[in-house]
């Protein structure tokens, strides 16, 4: 069965603190991972990553996959309060058709 | 600014009413994907359309739900007989697909219908 999972499923930190977010997939035809953040509303995209190593970047946020560990990572460094979400890693299958599977999410927290 | 539209934002119903959700996707898109979200599930996929065929309804409980898209600006989810497990927020996304493969795999979510069965 397709599974994404991510880890932690909740974290709190300190503003200004680094966070390190965990996405791991098994996946039949696997073709890429997006990161979303979603607060009290719908999903928005992050990220799309495709390749293995390389390291796409927006802001304080970061993301790279690692197709040997089947693993992802989104970094944010100096977090903010408006970090505050539920952060979404969701797995493209080469269907043609953009099926994601989603992982559970991780709730961030960044008290001030 | 282009953006996938869902009506109502707010539904409350009785147990045993019918719900309709609509749906209208960015202008241009040929995709449309219906997702429910819980606490306890997280993100499901319920169906997904392409070209208005149906691609995939096996996330859809078949006897009470039906997806359709009557024309490539409206897609609508129906529920009926509604029941208080049906409680979630329901998704619209869309995207575009080209000569079978995607131009992005990004979807880009509408702001959801948040239903509550009683």
């Amino acid at each position: 069965e397709d599974k994404v999972v991510q880890s932690p499923l909740s974290l709190v930190v300190h503003e200004g603190d680094t966070v390190t977010l965990n996405c791991s997939y098994e996946v039949t035809n696997f073709r890429s991972l997006l990161w979303y953040k979603q607060e009290k509303k719908a999903p928005t995209f992050l990220f799309m990553l495709t390749s293995s190593g390389i390291e796409k970047k927006s802001g304080r946020l970061s993301s790279i996959l690692d197709k040997k560990e089947l693993s992802s990572i989104l970094n944010i460094t100096a977090t903010q309060t408006g970090d505050s979400a539920i952060y979404l890693c969701a797995v493209v299958q080469s269907q043609g058709a953009q099926k994601l599977v989603f992982g559970q999410g991780t709730r961030l927290t960044i008290n001030p | 600014d282009a953006r996938v539209t869902q009506t109502p934002r707010h539904k409350v119903t009785e147990m045993g009413q019918e719900v309709t959700m609509r749906c209208q996707p960015i202008l241009g898109h040929n995709t449309v994907f219906w997702y429910r979200q819980t606490m306890m599930q997280g993100l499901e996929l319920l169906a997904y359309f392409r070209n208005r065929a149906p691609l995939d309804d096996s996330g859809m409980p078949k006897d009470r739900f039906s997806a359709e898209m009557p024309d490539a600006t409206l897609a609508t989810l129906k529920i009926q007989p509604s029941e208080p497990r049906d409680s979630a927020v329901y998704f619209c996304a869309s995207g575009l697909v080209r000569d079978g493969a995607a131009t992005t795999d990004t979807q880009y979510f509408g702001p959801g219908t948040r239903l509550t069965v009683l």
